[in-house]
């Protein structure tokens, strides 16, 4: 069966300071994956979807970046936090076919302070 | 961003009573639709997905869709107190490769 891992569970960045979020899947090859916000008392915000290798596609302009290096692995970074990137992360893998369904990890609580 | 649109609640209902929960979307050419529940502080878990228009039911849980209305719901039957939760619609775009997410319904069921 498929499993999503993602790390750190919680952390807490100063105001300025990088991030990086890790996210793995295994039991699947060539998942779709994603990255989701999720503000306190808010919706889930989509950041970052991809579909292969190197293929990224950004749905909002802000200071994250996302990559994804290998096929089962996307990440999710920054070089200078802000406060208002504090919330719930939360890393998904989705099937890719026709009918797609997605998956989410346990998801990262960030503060930013 | 496409829209989702939920009743943020909260929705209060007794044990043993049916709970409604209702979503509209913007994308006529949405492909898929997805009802997630999320327990607070965690992340949100699949419950059902619905493809075409009609009802689909999964043990207590039916969800409807109407594309026309554009209108997605989710039916609880016979409620649970462990169903009170936050329910997140979700639909796709016309690829099928974004998800949009509505911000969610609380459900209360009271014992």
């Amino acid at each position: 069966s498929q499993t999503i891992h993602q790390w750190p569970a919680t952390l807490v960045q100063p105001v300025g300071s990088p991030l990086s979020l890790e996210c793995t899947v295994e039991g699947t090859s060539n998942p779709n994956l994603y990255w989701y916000r999720q503000a306190a008392g808010r919706g889930l915000q989509l950041l970052f979807y991809s579909v292969g290798i190197g293929q990224i596609s950004s749905e909002v302009p802000q200071n994250l970046s996302a990559s994804r290096p290998q096929d089962r692995q996307f990440i999710l970074s920054s070089k200078k936090l802000l406060l208002s990137d504090s919330g719930f992360y939360l890393c998904a893998w989705g099937t890719g076919y026709r009918r797609n369904t997605i998956y989410f990890g346990e998801g990262s609580w960030l503060t930013v302070v | 961003q496409k829209e989702v649109e939920q009743n943020s609640g909260p929705l209060s209902v007794p044990e043993g009573a049916i709970a409604s929960l209702n979503c509209t979307y913007s994308d006529r050419g949405s492909q898929s639709f997805f009802w997630y529940r999320q327990y607070s502080g965690k992340s949100p878990e699949l419950i059902m997905s619905i493809y075409s228009n009609g009802d689909k039911e999964d043990g207590r849980f039916t969800a409807q869709l109407n594309k026309a209305s554009q209108y997605v719901s989710l039916l609880i039957r016979d409620s649970q107190p462990s169903d009170s939760a936050t329910y997140l619609c979700a639909v796709t775009d016309s690829t099928g490769n974004q998800f949009y997410f509505g911000t969610g319904t609380s459900l209360t069921v009271i014992p």
